[in-house]
């Protein structure tokens, strides 16, 4: 069974760049088939898909986010994080991590974590 | 940019009621479109994939259609752990993109 877990500081301050890890369990990152994701859930409000990791490193982010955020994995130890940059309140939300199935299926998030709320605040 | 929309964005039901959610994309996206489940303080569940495949483990009670730019998530009779927030969204391209929601309520 494949288990994904957030972790990361709950605040933030403004300016400040949010640093994210996901850690995979019951399965490699570094299997084929997968885009290693991250989506973000503003509070009471829909969700946003902010970018993937896949292919032994290559990414792809949200254009509307793409100045600011930097994914990337560590395969030693089955993790990928995220970064994002120059944070302002409205990057407040609960961020998730997920897999999707890709590679001649079709594409799904199939796992996601948790979730881990981060508040950006003085 | 691909936009979905769903309506209703809320509706109140019934144990037993059939509910049906609709979900409109702004262009077409084939079959790729999932439907997931929301319980408060909880990540999405995935329900139905190319729109109306069901993943494994899910109730008999939930099914998906359409293709293009019009589908639909029917559950045949909503039971009480069914009362959450679904949404759709579409895999076709990237960025990939949800819908803003339906809120299911008694």
């Amino acid at each position: 069974q494949v288990q994904l877990q957030e972790s990361g500081p709950g605040l933030v301050k403004p300016s400040q760049t949010l640093s994210l890890t996901c850690t995979v369990s019951g399965g490699s990152i570094s299997s084929g088939g997968y885009y290693w994701t991250w989506i973000r859930q503003h509070p009471g409000k829909g969700l946003e898909w902010i970018g993937y990791i896949f292919n032994n490193g290559a990414t792809y982010y949200n254009p509307s986010l793409t100045s600011r955020v930097t994914i990337s994995e560590d395969t030693s130890k089955n993790q990928f994080s995220l970064k994002l940059t120059s944070l302002i309140a409205a990057d407040t939300a609960v961020y998730y991590c997920a897999r999707e199935v890709n590679y001649g299926e079709p594409r799904r998030f199939d796992y996601w974590g948790q979730g881990t709320l981060v508040t950006v605040s003085s | 940019d691909i936009q979905m929309t769903q309506s209703p964005s809320s509706l109140a039901a019934s144990v037993g009621d059939r509910v049906t959610i609709t979900c409109r994309a702004s262009q077409s996206i084939s079959s790729a479109l999932n439907w997931y489940q929301q319980k408060p303080g909880t990540a999405p569940r995935l329900l139905i994939y190319a729109a109306s495949s069901l993943q494994s483990g899910v109730p008999l009670r939930f099914s998906g259609s359409g293709s293009g730019t019009e589908f639909t998530l029917t559950i045949s009779s909503l039971q009480p752990e069914d009362f959450a927030t679904y949404f759709c969204q579409q895999s076709y391209t990237t960025p990939r993109s949800f819908g803003p929601g339906t809120k299911v309520e008694i």
